[in-house]
């Protein structure tokens, strides 16, 4: 059965600073990779999607690496900004069959970017 | 922009009560989700749909049953609701097909059961 891992739990920096999330995986035989936002009391926004044959993937401040043979992950935020505080989730998708399209997520890490 | 919506933001509903928790996207996708989030455990699966009518267990499907007559519109009922199944509620859709696609999420039925 596949598990995520996050670390860390919870995160809190100053503003400005660069900083990295950590998402790991038990089972490498996924489809892809995805890191979401969530802010309080609302759903999920997808940020980056990764597919397995990838190994990184930008969009603006935000990259993303996947390193499948180790069952690794990064999310590497660049001069963050208050308005970055949010629930950082990483998921990985099962290959197909009946799995298609699940995901399995891990718990999800908090940033706090505070002025 | 794709849109999912849920039926309601809060819910209050008492022990043995019959729930309906409804969700609707707007971009004709294939592939529709329900989810539940609780505080330590995260975001696990309950069911999804692949099609119309058609409906597949996720990891934690005991208590709850789905309802997909519509592409558009994809239900989670509890038969008989129970204080363990106080939880945040998330909807999801994905367009399916070709493997690249991502899930967009509905904003939340934060559900209590009395």
């Amino acid at each position: 059965k596949q598990e995520v891992t996050q670390i860390p739990a919870a995160l809190s920096v100053p503003e400005g600073e660069n900083l990295v999330l950590n998402c790991s995986f038990t089972d490498s035989a996924i489809y892809n990779l995805q890191w979401f936002r969530q802010d309080p009391g609302k759903g999920l926004t997808s940020l980056l999607l990764i597919q397995s044959s990838q190994r990184e993937q930008t969009s603006g401040r935000l990259n993303a690496s996947l390193d499948k043979s180790s069952g690794r992950s990064t999310l590497y935020i660049a001069a963050s900004q208050p308005g970055d505080s949010a629930t950082y989730l990483c998921a990985v998708r099962a290959p197909g069959g009946t799995s298609y399209g699940k995901l399995t997520f891990g718990q999800g890490t908090i940033l706090t970017v505070h002025p | 922009d794709v849109k999912v919506t849920q039926s309601s933001r809060y819910l209050v509903k008492r022990t043995g009560e019959k729930v309906f928790l409804e969700c609707v996207q707007d971009m004709d996708h294939e592939n529709m989700f329900w989810y539940r989030q609780d505080p330590g455990l995260g975001l696990r699966l309950i069911y999804f749909s692949y099609d119309v009518k058609m409906k597949e267990k996720g990891d934690i499907p005991e208590g709850y049953s789905v309802s997909r007559e519509k592409k558009e519109r994809f239900s989670l009922i509890l038969e008989s609701a129970s204080t363990n199944q106080t939880s945040m509620y998330l909807c999801a859709s994905s367009p399916g097909g070709s493997g690249k696609d991502t899930q967009y999420f509905g904003p939340g039925t934060r559900l209590t059961v009395l």
